[in-house]
């Protein structure tokens, strides 16, 4: 069966400082994946997609970045947070094949700038 | 611009009444639309739906989608305090998906 893990869970980083955060999928291979955030009583906005290995797409213009160096790692990056950044940012697969299989999504990482 | 809509944005309601959830859409290429619960963490996939008409159940949750009047409503009938979470709606265009705000549904004992 696949799973999907986010780390760190909860982040507490000051203003300026970078960011790293990793999502990794097990159990399948040649996912699309996803990096969302969701602001405190928001629904989820996309942040950016991957279809492959170095392929990302961003959907808003922003001071984060992602990177995909393997099939199934994924990682959300800043060099310098803002209090804006803060937030509840969730990671998500869904099988390339298929075009109608839902969107799987990991526990989530909590980050509050300070 | 792709957009998704819920109403209401929040619901309280005692143990035992019946909830209607309503998801409007405006998203080009439409492929489907699916309902996911958060509680605390991560979102749960509740259904999928791609056809008009056809009603999705499971338990005491049950969906529906009208592509003509481009919305859907999600029913919850003799509802538990288990069912207290923020329901999220999306709709699917190629290669994302777009979320509405999501309703916050607290039911009390």
């Amino acid at each position: 069966s696949q799973t999907i893990h986010q780390w760190p869970a909860t982040l507490v980083q000051p203003v300026g400082s970078p960011l790293s955060l990793e999502c990794t999928v097990e159990g399948t291979s040649n996912p699309n994946l996803y990096w969302y955030r969701q602001a405190a009583g928001r629904g989820l906005q996309l942040l950016f997609y991957s279809v492959g290995i170095g392929q990302i797409s961003s959907e808003v213009p922003q001071n984060l970045s992602a990177s995909r160096p393997q099939d199934r790692q994924f990682i959300l990056s800043s060099k310098k947070l803002l209090l804006s950044d803060s937030g509840f940012y969730l990671c998500a697969w869904r099988r390339r094949a298929s075009d109608t299989d839902t969107q799987y999504f990991g526990p989530g990482t909590r980050l509050t700038v300070l | 611009e792709d957009k998704v809509v819920q109403s209401p944005l929040s619901l309280v309601v005692h143990e035992g009444d019946t909830v209607t959830l309503n998801c409007s859409y405006e998203v080009t290429n439409f492929r489907s639309l699916l309902w996911y619960k958060q509680e605390k963490k991560a979102p749960t996939f509740l259904f999928m739906l791609t056809s008009s008409g056809i009603e999705k159940k499971s338990g005491r949750l049950s969906s529906i989608l009208d592509k003509k009047e481009l919305f859907s409503i999600l029913n919850i009938t003799a509802t538990q305090t288990g069912d207290s979470a923020v329901y999220l709606c999306a709709v699917e265009a190629p290669q994302k998906l777009v979320f509405g705000q999501g309703t916050r549904l607290t039911i009390n004992p």
